[in-house]
Formats: structure tokens, sequence, C-alpha cells
């Protein structure tokens, strides 16, 4: 299947601070991938949807000015938290969509605000 | 508004004892219904599509069946490694291929 990482895995960053997350796609190039947030216990909440050499599409309630995306090209897409709160403290996941419009996901970034 | 409802929200499973889980939605337009497997901490693994009522797909001991309005897993003579979340999601067609997930079903599967 496809391979999808990000990186860093775990990032702890004190309050007003911003943290950057990468999500790459290691064999395939993907024009679309998609950030996902997931609180303990509970499902995955679409963020955003990120297009290459476009501006990202953000899900109602989503901050977009907060959670900056930015899609470079076909293989990384980046998530900045600007001015990061304890509130944004969560595991954000990302996937990449294949060409066959399958979504394959990385393994997740714990942030942690202090 | 599209709805993914899986059930039972967590299931304990003897060694070998075989199950379904199930996954009710309501969406416009079906693109496709996908299956992932999510261990603690990580994120989730692809397992299935089906795009079309009847489809039925294959893995190991698991096997996917779709109709139109649920699709189950069931998971054959289950073991211990096979503990972990699973989680349905539909694209629908109006998407743009994004994904709206259920709350998963935990499955513990004992010795």
């Amino acid at each position: 299947g496809a391979v999808v990482s990000q990186h860093p895995s775990w990032v702890i960053c004190k309050s007003g601070t911003s943290v950057k997350i990468e999500c790459r796609s290691l064999d395939f190039q993907a024009t679309t991938m998609f950030w996902y947030r997931q609180f303990p216990k509970q499902s995955l909440m679409l963020m955003a949807t990120s297009n290459e050499g476009s501006k990202a599409t953000y899900e109602q309630g989503v901050e977009k000015d907060k959670f900056l995306i930015n899609h470079a090209s076909l293989t990384l897409s980046t998530l900045t938290v600007t001015s990061a709160h304890p509130e944004d403290s969560s595991f954000y996941i990302c996937s990449a969509l294949t060409g066959n419009y399958e979504q394959y996901f990385g393994p997740g970034t714990r942030l942690t605000v202090t | 508004e599209d709805q993914v409802t899986q059930s039972p929200e967590a299931l304990r499973l003897q060694e070998g004892e075989s199950s379904s889980l199930n996954c009710s939605y309501t969406v416009s337009g079906l693109r496709g219904l996908f299956w992932y497997r999510q261990d603690p901490g990580k994120g989730p693994e692809f397992l299935f599509t089906l795009y079309s009522a009847g489809e039925e797909k294959e893995k190991e001991r698991l096997k996917a069946t779709l109709t139109k309005k649920e699709s189950f897993l069931h998971i054959t003579a289950p073991k211990p490694e096979d503990s972990a979340t699973y989680l349905c999601a539909v694209q629908a067609s109006n998407s743009g291929y994004a994904l709206n997930f259920g709350k998963g079903t935990s499955l513990l599967v004992t010795p």
C-alpha cells in the first residue's frame, strides 16, 4: 500500500508559540491531502483539504488563520498551528489521496501545548 | 446530512470466536465506503474500499460486505493481534473525496 509519513511524531510547545507539522507521501504523488484532528476516545474530524498549488479548504468552525496549510509540492503538505494554546493539544493526522481516490494516513503527530 | 453509525461501540471476543461489526450510513450519494484499523497512538491503517451494494472484499481473517444502507466487517476466528479500533468512513460523491468517519468499534480479543 501507499506510504505516508508525518514529522514530528510528537511535539511539546509553550503557549503562544507556533509549531509546524509535515506530511509526506513517500511512494506516490498526491494532489490532495487532508488534515484531521482526533481527541482521546473520539473519531477523526476533518479540519481541511489541502490541494497542491492552491489554497486549502477549511471545514466549518476551523480557523484558517490559526491552522495554516501549505501544499507546495505533490508530496508535501504542512500544517502550522499558530499561537498555540492548551486547547489545541490533540492528535493531528494527515492523509493523502491516491490516484484511485483512496486515502492513506500518516502515523499522526501528538501535540501538547503547555 | 451524511451520517455514519458504528455498532457495537466496544466488543470483547475470545480468541477464535467469530463476530461482525456493523456500519450504518446515510449519504446523499455514495462514492465509496472505507474500513480502517487504528491502533492506539497511531494513524488509521487502510483495510478495504467498497463501492457498490453486493460487493465483498477479504483480507486474511477479515471480510467486508456492503448493502445500500450498511456495511459489515466480519472477523473469522480472531486472534489477540486483531485487537484494535475499527473505523468505518463514507466518501460522498459531492464531498471532494473527504471522508466522514463513524466513531469506531473498539475490539478486544482475549487469549
